[in-house]
């Protein structure tokens, strides 16, 4: 089945420095990419959604300048952590999506492993 | 914002125990709704997905219902094992965006 991969699953930075989470769709091409966050005992939240080549849309109070997404080829997609601060320590994960197969009008999402972000 | 609830936020059962579980919103229009077994440190797994009122899957010894009318969704699990251990997550799709509850994590003891 659709495998994505996150990396990576854990990070410690310190405040102010940017961190980089990959996800890379491994057997299929992930025409859309959603990145999602996860503060303790909440929901997941959407944070932006990125198209292959174009530029990502962000949710309404996710700043654009801090998290950096790139989705630049149909098997790759990061988010850029700037200048990090212990606010931004939470877990993050990426889902993708495949193009959807003619005819068929549901199609799978699949979530990468998620990233624990620990700014101290 | 739309609010997807879940309850119970956790439970214990013990091994060979069935159980239950409930995802409930405002009755909407929405494209699907989703289930998921989130285990930990691993990518959650699609379990179900649902678009009709009366909607009804069954995957082994899980199965879950859709009562769009009444905004809720349930998730049945027969005759628990300790590998059913995970957080179950419902999700409401519109269009490409998905709302997520905030998961039942159950822990099912030998």
């Amino acid at each position: 089945g659709a495998v994505v991969s996150q990396h990576p699953s854990w990070v410690i930075c310190k405040s102010g420095t940017s961190v980089k989470i990959e996800c890379r769709s491994l057997d299929f091409q992930a025409t859309t990419m959603f990145w999602y966050r996860q503060f303790p005992k909440q929901s997941l939240m959407l944070m932006a959604t990125s198209n292959e080549g174009s530029k990502a849309t962000y949710e309404q109070g996710v700043e654009k300048d801090k998290f950096l997404i790139n989705h630049a080829s149909l098997t790759l997609s990061t988010l850029t952590v700037t200048s990090a601060h212990p606010e931004d320590s939470s877990f993050y994960i990426c889902s993708a999506s495949q193009s959807p197969p003619a005819g068929i009008p549901l199609y799978g999402y699949t979530f990468g492993s998620g990233t624990r972000l620990t700014v101290v | 914002i739309l609010n997807v609830e879940q309850s119970p936020q956790s439970l214990h059962v013990q091994e060979g125990d069935s159980t239950n579980f409930t995802c409930s919103f405002p009755s909407s229009n929405f494209y699907a709704l989703h289930w998921y077994r989130w285990e930990t440190a691993k990518s959650p797994e699609a379990l179900f997905v649902m678009t009709l009122n009366g909607d009804e899957k069954k995957k082994g010894r899980i199965s879950a219902t859709l009562n769009t009318k009444e905004g809720y969704s349930y998730l049945y699990i027969k005759g628990s094992q300790p590998e059913d251990s995970a957080t179950y997550l419902c999700a409401l799709r519109y269009g490409q965006n998905f709302v997520f509850g905030p998961g039942t994590r159950l822990s099912a003891l030998p």
